[in-house]
């Protein structure tokens, strides 16, 4: 298992600014996700955060929009850029730290609101 | 890619009454088949899982069937407790990637 402290856990921001979300992870872990769910939906990835490269991201999400760091194995950010209204959502940070079982761990959560 | 299609979106029951939650998937290679419970403004937290070399997993009250060659797998709950409200999401990863895609989420109200 893992323990995972995401922050902030909510924040209302305003439209055109940026804003980063921490994850820190109590072990090491190779692969980190960062996860968005919007109201009423799905848990849609964003990306998966390395360590020591550039994060790998998924179909309709781009690295100038949600750049993301990796400076080491417990600790992640991702920024959510130029914020509009749309940008609205949770944003979880996964580990999977058992390489291979597929169990995920989640965090609590970021709950964002852009005015 | 993987699309993991769920159904139903809501679903209403008594309090003892039995819940199914069924999910199909459209990659053949996928082999892992986690269930998430999340409750409201909690983290979802994996409560079963089955993998494709078995056909049924039970864990006290909720139990998971896998059929492989329809592609589909589903979720029961027995003797429903109102704790037991919660949104379910069911997802499907393949050998070597174990990143899953995610079904679109069942919320599940137990009504005393």
């Amino acid at each position: 298992s893992a323990v995972i402290s995401q922050k902030p856990s909510r924040d209302i921001c305003q439209r055109g600014t940026s804003l980063t979300i921490q994850c820190q992870v109590d072990s090491q872990v190779t692969m980190m996700f960062w996860y968005r769910q919007q109201p009423g939906q799905s848990l849609t990835l964003i990306a998966t955060a390395n360590q020591g490269s550039e994060a790998t991201y998924e179909s309709g999400f781009v690295i100038d929009k949600f750049p993301i760091s990796r400076p080491n194995l417990t600790f992640s950010t991702l920024t959510v850029s130029n914020m509009s209204p749309e940008d609205s959502s949770i944003y979880l940070c996964s580990v999977d730290t058992d390489p291979g079982t597929g169990e995920l761990f989640f965090g609590e959560g970021s709950r964002l609101t852009v005015l | 890619g993987e699309n993991v299609e769920q159904h139903p979106s809501t679903l209403s029951v008594q309090e003892g009454d039995s819940a199914v939650i069924k999910c199909t998937y459209s990659d053949s290679a996928s082999n892992y088949f986690p269930w998430y419970k999340q409750e409201l403004g909690k983290r979802p937290q994996l409560i079963i899982d089955i993998r494709s070399n078995v056909g049924e997993k039970k864990d006290q009250r909720i139990a998971v069937t896998l059929n492989k060659t329809a592609k589909h797998f589903s979720l029961h709950i027995t003797e429903t407790q109102p704790e037991d409200s919660a949104v379910y999401f069911c997802a499907a990863s393949r050998r070597g990637s174990y990143i899953p895609t995610f079904g679109r989420g069942t919320s599940l109200i137990v009504h005393p």
